[in-house]
């Protein structure tokens, strides 16, 4: 199985950035995904990586090293809207029951205030 | 994005009672649904995949018979809480594949609050 693991929380000043990191072991990766969570409400997808390096998408970005076993998630220009449980989400191709299920970290709490 | 229901958002009932939550996928046709759980302040863990017109596949440790999952078409799944009890009490979360999107997202309903007097 995996063993995904991210900081419980963080807090950050509205307006600055903030990386919130991902490390996991898992024996046939198969993709990650981050995903945001507002209290008492559902996942929503924010990126999803297969590959090395960064994928941008407007004031998120998400990084990947394979080897390293490593991701972040980059949040830029931040907004009280912000404030809300992220959630990284690793897929196995190993996994019994189906490689394309990810299995999801924690999730890290961030708070930003003014 | 594609849209998936849940329903209800929140229910509370008495101990000893079956609780049923429907998920729907509004727009799309979705052969495999999830149905994951989640306590305060934890992560959301896999009960079980849910495969229209088969039997659901459950994760280790989640009791088939007490958490009842039916997939009888492309756009519904249900999961029926037998003889709830207080440590059911917990945040319920559907999601769906959309086949047409490819293997890399779920959509995932909006939840439902189950309490358990």
């Amino acid at each position: 199985g995996q063993n995904i693991d991210q900081p419980t929380e963080m807090t950050a000043t509205e307006g600055a950035i903030v990386q919130i990191n991902c490390t996991y072991q898992t024996s046939g990766f198969n993709g990650l995904f981050w995903y945001q969570q507002h209290a008492g409400e559902a996942p929503t997808f924010l990126s999803y990586n297969v590959l090395d390096g960064l994928e941008e998408k407007g004031r998120f970005s998400s990084f990947l090293s394979r080897s390293k076993g490593y991701s972040y998630l980059l949040l830029k220009e931040l907004q009280m809207k912000d404030s809300a449980s992220y959630l990284c989400a690793v897929r196995d191709r190993t996994r019994r029951g189906g490689s394309y299920i990810p299995t999801f970290g924690r999730g890290t709490s961030l708070i930003v205030h003014p | 994005g594609a849209v998936v229901s849940q329903h209800p958002s929140w229910v509370i009932c008495k101990s000893g009672t079956s609780v049923k939550i429907e998920c729907r996928s509004l727009d799309f046709q979705a052969t495999t649904m999830f149905w994951y759980r989640q306590f305060p302040k934890q992560s959301l863990m896999l009960m079980a995949t849910s495969n229209e017109g088969s039997k659901a596949t459950y994760e280790q440790g989640v009791e088939k018979d007490k958490f009842l999952i039916n997939h009888a078409s492309l756009t519904l799944s249900t999961l029926t809480v037998t003889s709830a009890h207080p440590e059911d009490s917990s945040f319920y979360i559907c999601s769906a594949r959309d086949t047409e999107w490819g293997a890399n997202e779920q959509f995932f309903g909006p939840g439902t609050r189950l309490t358990v007097l």
